[in-house]
């Protein structure tokens, strides 16, 4: 299987900062990336498909990149509804897998 | 508008078996793949397999083969993920996600709310 690592673990932020998580691929998944927001107690909710296409309906102020083996999630300026765990995904191979996760907290 | 409803909460012994519904509304149920995904309590989140509720066909993680088995009741839109042999560390939330493209694309879109499973003696 395809391992996903995300780094940091958690990140501690202020509302209006700019942040930004990375995930890596043990090999390379091409642009087949996706990244989810998970709230405590909820379902993820897909934010980003295909390493950079937004989802419809996401704010503008999240944006991935990256190809191959290394990405990005940004999130431009902070919201108080974007403190949660952002999860990478990779569906380049048939069997898929998630990062381990990386919780935004308010610093 | 499209809507995953999943069975309520299980509490199973260890080597016993479990089996989730959910039951999907508002879209053609037999057009989009279903995913099944799992996450232990205060971790991360497991693909665990996916059902193509056309034709029936299934394709699962590997770390489950053997012991998990996804099936479909089109006529009640309805898709079911049973996990046999429980151990304690399947205690889990189990989620159904549904493929975000018409077909199996890899992504998801929606969510069931979730189906808590507890494996205790």
């Amino acid at each position: 299987d395809i391992q996903m690592t995300q780094s940091p673990s958690t990140l501690s932020a202020s509302v209006g900062d700019r942040v930004t998580i990375t995930c890596r691929a043990s090999q390379s998944i091409s642009s087949w990336l996706a990244w989810y927001q998970q709230k405590p107690g909820k379902a993820p909710k897909l934010l980003i498909y295909k390493a950079s296409s937004l989802e419809s309906g996401v704010p503008s102020r999240f944006s991935g990149s990256g190809s191959g083996t290394e990405f990005t999630l940004t999130i431009s300026s902070l919201q108080p509804d974007d403190f949660a765990t952002y999860y990478c995904q990779q569906y380049n191979s048939y069997s898929l897998t998630f990062g381990g996760g990386t919780k935004v907290e308010i610093k | 508008q499209v809507q995953l409803v999943q069975s309520g909460a299980e509490v199973k012994k260890p080597g016993a078996s479990v089996k989730v519904s959910c039951k999907a509304s508002g879209y053609t149920f037999t057009g989009y793949y279903m995913h099944w995904v799992r996450q232990a309590p205060g971790q991360g989140l497991e693909w665990m397999g996916r059902i193509n509720p056309n034709s029936g066909g299934t394709n699962y993680a590997q770390k489950f083969q053997g012991r998990v088995t996804m099936t479909r009741d089109t006529s009640i839109s309805t898709a079911y993920m049973e996990l046999s042999r429980l151990r304690s560390d399947d205690t889990a939330v189990y989620y159904c996600a549904r493929d975000r493209n018409y077909g199996d694309s890899g992504t998801f879109d929606y969510w069931g709310q979730g189906t808590l499973v507890t494996v205790s003696s």
